[in-house]
């Protein structure tokens, strides 16, 4: 069974030019994650797809961040204008139960960001 | 609200040595807890989890027991390998503001020598 996949793997841009970041989740899986990890940190959530539906964005800043997840499948995240602070691993996750954070997440490899 | 706090790294042991990294967490109730791993290059992989009190979770020699008494979740394993240099990530749910998620600790990075 393939796992989340994640493209680009690297993404080098300077600041205020756009990015998107792509992700296809488990196949099967209803529940799809992105989330922010700076340097020495953990995750953190950006966003929730529950099938096509964002059920929590209320970590994503809204004016240059924005997501969709069409069909309910594949998602994408982008950002514009990029900035400084915005060099992290972008990573996506999915799980298959949307009932809560009781289920195992699958996380993809990351899309690691550095805005010059 | 809830949190975890992570014994901080960078650790680094020889081959066979013995491994805690050690995680308290502030809770609300009793939540599921977990611990995932980030192999160097990869993304994110649950390594146990505990979903009750005095629940021990096990996977690849690693074990964690959720004690309430102390609220700990520490990550043990007793004879550790090189192939277990990664990043560990003690996490629990959190609710809040009427939605739920994930929140992770800040990582402790291991690195086990020949």
């Amino acid at each position: 069974e393939a796992g989340v996949v994640q493209s680009p793997r690297y993404k080098i841009i300077e600041k205020k030019q756009p990015v998107a970041f792509w992700c296809n989740p488990i196949s099967g899986h209803n529940t799809l994650y992105w989330y922010r990890q700076n340097l020495g940190q953990g995750p953190e959530l950006l966003i929730r797809y529950e099938n096509e539906e964002a059920v929590d964005d209320s970590q994503l800043p809204k004016d240059r961040f924005s997501a969709e997840r069409l069909k309910g499948v594949d998602s994408t995240l982008k950002i514009q204008p990029a900035e400084l602070g915005d060099s992290a691993v972008y990573l996506c996750a999915s799980s298959l139960d949307p009932a809560g954070y009781q289920e195992t997440q699958y996380f993809g490899p990351g899309t690691r960001l550095l805005v010059l | 609200g809830n949190s975890v706090t992570q014994m901080e790294g960078p650790v680094t042991l020889s081959e066979e040595a013995f491994l805690t990294i050690n995680c308290t967490y502030t809770a609300t109730g009793y939540p599921s807890l977990f611990w995932y791993v980030q192999y160097p290059g990869e993304g994110l992989q649950l390594l146990l989890k505990a979903t009750k009190a005095d629940d021990k979770g096990s996977n690849k020699g690693f074990e964690a027991t959720y004690r309430k008494e102390t609220t700990s979740f520490h990550l043990e394993k007793g004879s550790v390998q090189v192939s277990d240099s990664a990043v560990y990530f003690c996490a629990l749910p959190l609710t809040q503001g009427g939605s739920e998620k994930l929140v992770f600790g800040k990582g402790t990075k291991l690195t086990v020598n020949p």
